[in-house]
């Protein structure tokens, strides 16, 4: 059964208080890994998608990476704006298998 | 431009009562989902159209959902005689190419709460 687990569920940081969130994923036939941030009341906004192990990309102080059965999402001096819930999605076919997500609170 | 949008933001039912949810995706995009999502949950997939065709229906939790998009744009998701169950919010998402491999862009959801 494909599987996407997110941990930890939730994170406090301190403003500045570097951190990673990790994904850990189960399937077969993964077609790419993507992260989304979700505001309370709101939709989920794209953030990044992975195709292959190795592969980085960067945004402010957001960068994810992913292994063969992994994914962090590492936040450089974070600042309270980052506060939301990070999710991430694993597209097997042509649907999203979401993990239940990070709920991450920085504060000032 | 616009994104998705959907209507109405808030719904509340009486269990066994009908709703329609609908779904205007952004212009010109040909693939269209529907997620649900319950609190605290990330979003579960309900059901995935490429253009007016349902490819995928696989994740309609019973023959009470349904779903359609019958010009290839605005999509809109009934629920049959609503059960208590039925209490989430659901999501509609659409990228630009077929089959998923572009991002998905989610609309703000509908909060459906059947008494």
């Amino acid at each position: 059964e494909d599987q996407v687990t997110q941990s930890p569920e939730a994170l406090r940081l301190q403003e500045g208080e570097s951190s990673s969130l990790n994904c850990s994923y189960t399937v077969s036939g993964l077609r790419g890994l993507f992260w989304y941030r979700q505001d309370p009341g709101k939709g989920p906004e794209f953030l990044f998608t992975l195709y292959s192990a190795g592969e980085e990309k960067e945004k402010e102080r957001l960068k994810a990476t992913l292994t063969k059965k992994e994914s962090f999402l590492h936040i450089t001096a974070p600042k309270p704006e980052d506060s939301a819930t990070y999710l991430c999605a694993a597209l097997i076919g042509s649907r999203l298998t979401f993990g239940e997500g990070t709920q991450l609170t920085v504060n000032p | 431009g616009a994104g998705v949008s959907q209507s109405p933001r808030y719904k509340v039912a009486k269990r066994g009562q009908d709703v329609a949810l609908r779904c205007d995706p952004i212009s010109g995009h040909v693939s269209l989902f529907w997620y649900q999502q319950a609190l605290g949950q990330g979003p579960e997939f309900l059901t995935y159209f490429q253009n007016e065709a349902q490819l995928d229906k696989s994740g309609l939790p019973s023959d009470r959902f349904f779903a359609e998009r019958p010009e290839g744009s605005v999509s809109t998701l009934k629920i049959q005689r609503t059960q208590q169950e039925d209490s989430a919010v659901y999501l509609c998402a659409s990228s630009g190419g077929p089959g998923g491999a572009q991002p998905q862009h989610f609309g703000d959801g509908t909060r459906l709460s059947i008494l």
